[in-house]
């Protein structure tokens, strides 16, 4: 099984600022990356696949990077309805991965 | 509009079974992998199981080998999962989810998810 791993666990940030999360593999997963956003009570949203792909309506604020066992996205400024949890996940064997998500909380 | 509606949660002992289902509307069902992903209470997120369009093949994550079945009624536009011998840590918020991507569009569909408590 490929584990993921996420940094850091908890990011605070200023409304208008940066933020880069940065996410792990165990071993080589490629470009086969996907990155979700979660606010609470909510189901997960795909942002990007591919690494670096945004999903349909992602703004682009939002930019992923990476590829075989490092990645990051990067919000570049930082709106209201960005805070919330942000999880990667490997798609490139079974069982599927997920981190444990980087909590991206207001500063 | 999209839509993928999960029911069949609720408490039951350890031990016991529960039948998940998931009734899909507003896109192509038969013609995609589906899935279930959990989430324990405050925890994040694990892929469950996955099924091809025609039901032949299917994945689990080793947790629940043997105890879950994952199957899909494409005629009925419904995702099941049955889930026996229940385990305390199978407590979670389960969804129902199609995602996946092509040249051309990009399918992110979840469901409002069902809670399933294992507690005696």
């Amino acid at each position: 099984e490929i584990v993921m791993t996420q940094s850091p666990a908890t990011l605070s940030v200023s409304p208008g600022e940066r933020a880069t999360l940065s996410c792990r593999a165990s071993q080589s997963v490629g470009s086969n990356l996907a990155w979700y956003q979660q606010k609470p009570g909510q189901a997960p949203r795909l942002l990007i696949y591919g690494a670096s792909t945004r999903a349909t309506g992602i703004p682009g604020r939002f930019s992923g990077s990476g590829s075989g066992t490092e990645f990051s996205l990067t919000i570049s400024s930082l709106q209201s309805e960005d805070f919330a949890v942000y999880y990667c996940q490997q798609y490139k064997s079974w069982p599927y991965t997920f981190g444990p998500g980087t909590k991206v909380d207001i500063k | 509009e999209v839509q993928l509606v999960e029911s069949g949660g609720g408490l039951v002992q350890p031990g016991g079974s529960l039948r998940l289902s998931c009734a899909a509307s507003g896109f192509s069902f038969s013609n995609y992998w589906m899935n279930w992903v959990r989430q324990a209470p405050g925890k994040g997120l694990e892929w469950v199981a996955n099924i091809k369009e025609d039901g032949s093949d299917k994945y689990y994550v080793d947790s629940v080998k043997g105890r879950f079945t994952i199957s899909r009624d494409n005629a009925k536009n419904s995702l099941l999962l049955q889930m026996n011998s229940l385990r305390a840590e199978d407590t979670a918020v389960y969804y129902c989810a199609s995602v996946g991507w092509s040249a051309s569009t990009v399918r992110d569909y979840w469901g409002q998810g069902t809670l399933v408590t294992v507690s005696s």
